[in-house]
């Protein structure tokens, strides 16, 4: 069965800092993997989709990578802003199923 | 920009009662998706649908859950007797044209406390 990590679980930084977010999957068999925000008692609102032949995608200041045969994404941050606070998911598609890792909370201190 | 609604944002039923939990996907979308997310842990799926049937289903979606898409708009996770675990904030989501990778949009969710 995949199981999906993410590390860390809580990160603050102060605004302005770059930051990485890690994701990592066990079963390289994926289809894509999408990141997500969640901010709280809100719904998912998706980031960013890789594909499973892609190395990396970009938005604006959000670059996701995956590395899909060692099982791990990357999501990177630039100058980050306190808007930025939230919850960030990571998910991968197993073909109709998806599994999402438990989050990093983020929190951009002004 | 296109998004998908659920209603409604908050229901409160008896264990043992029957809850319907609706949505509106995006309209030009074809693959559809039940989550949930029980407090403090992760987004859990429940089930996909496509082409009027379901297309994937995990161990959570047992036989007191079911899924219909009863006209073109509306889709709909039925829970047929509720039990205090159910409690929990339900996501709908939607995707894809003809490719069924594309990025998955999801509602606000339901939260659903069962008493």
């Amino acid at each position: 069965k995949q199981e999906v990590t993410q590390i860390p679980a809580a990160l603050s930084v102060p605004e302005g800092e770059n930051l990485v977010l890690n994701c990592s999957f066990t079963d390289s068999a994926i289809y894509n993997l999408q990141w997500f925000r969640q901010d709280p008692g809100k719904g998912l609102t998706s980031l960013l989709l890789i594909q499973s032949s892609q190395r990396e995608q970009t938005s604006g200041r959000l670059n996701a990578s995956l590395d899909k045969s060692s099982g791990r994404s990357t999501l990177y941050i630039a100058a980050s802003q306190p808007g930025d606070s939230a919850t960030y998911l990571c998910a991968v598609n197993t073909g109709n199923q998806f599994y999402f890792g438990t989050g990093t909370s983020l929190t951009v201190i002004p | 920009e296109p998004e998908v609604t659920q209603t409604p944002s908050h229901q409160v039923t008896q264990m043992g009662q029957e809850v319907i939990l609706r949505c509106v996907p995006i309209s030009n979308h074809l693959y559809f998706y039940w989550y949930r997310q029980i407090l403090g842990q992760k987004v859990e799926f429940l089930v996909s649908f496509y082409n009027n049937e379901i297309s994937e289903k995990s161990e959570i979606f047992d036989d007191q859950f079911s899924v219909e898409r009863p006209d073109g708009s509306n889709f709909t996770l039925k829970i047929r007797s509720t039990k205090l675990e159910d409690s929990a904030m339900y996501f709908c989501a939607s995707s894809g044209t003809l490719e069924f990778w594309q990025p998955q949009h999801f509602g606000d969710g339901t939260r659903l406390s069962i008493l």
